[in-house]
């Protein structure tokens, strides 16, 4: 059964840098792709990188200074960090495999603020 | 970055009408590989988005049949024929052909 979850800390202060995992099962990452996809409260959809099957990754030009997206194989997880948060970066932050968009997680609420 | 237009942003209709949402990419979608990236998602609220229609016109499994996708190259419809109670939420189209992955801004359904 395909799953995915992510987890992460729901408060994170401005400027600090924050650090979410998506774990999967039912399916490897060394033969699926995952995007990150985040969304403002009351707002629409925004991607915000992948990192692609054969481990390379591709960002979002808007975040690309500030966000790195990597995985672990072993353990069925793939990796957000961005730094230099500021309050524009409250929102609910999605994974789901990418390509198919058939499965997402059931998304974080991560909120900036001091 | 391919912007996707989508028409109406409200739409209010009632049970067992049938209502069609419109998405217009500012570029054609349709990919070197003779494939169209073109997606529709709906986002109940308070859950995450749910696969409709894959590649404009495939359904995604479990969906009901009556929804369906058209479209080709900058213009795409998702229609639903029948709205039923569980079908009120915002639809999304995203496109997957060019990068970066963008999506529509979102058409709320509403009960009237």
């Amino acid at each position: 059964q395909v799953q995915l979850k992510e987890s992460g800390p729901g408060l994170v202060q401005p400027s600090q840098t924050l650090s979410l995992t998506c774990t999967v099962s039912g399916f490897s990452l060394t033969s699926n792709s995952v995007s990150w996809v985040r969304q403002p409260p009351g707002k629409g959809l925004e991607w915000m990188g992948a990192i692609w099957s054969g481990g390379s990754t591709d960002y979002n030009s808007a975040l690309k200074s500030r966000l790195s997206i990597s995985r672990d194989t072993s353990k069925s997880q793939v990796f957000l960090k961005m730094n230099s948060l500021q309050t524009e970066d409250t929102a609910i932050y999605f994974c789901t495999r990418h390509w198919s968009f058939d499965y997402w997680g059931q998304g974080v609420m991560v909120t900036v603020s001091s | 970055d391919v912007v996707l237009t989508q028409t109406p942003p409200t739409l209010s209709a009632t049970i067992g009408q049938s209502v069609s949402i419109s998405c217009r990419s500012s570029q054609s979608l349709l990919d070197g590989d003779g494939d169209t990236y073109l997606n529709w998602l709906l986002q109940r609220p308070g859950q995450s988005p749910q696969l409709l229609i894959y590649s404009v016109s495939n359904l995604a499994s479990g969906v009901p049949n009556r929804f369906s996708g058209s479209g080709s190259e900058t213009d795409f419809t998702l229609k639903i024929s029948g709205v039923e109670a569980e079908d009120l939420g915002l639809y999304y189209c995203m496109q997957a052909t060019h990068a970066p992955l963008t999506f529509g801004a979102g058409t709320k359904l509403e009960l009237k």
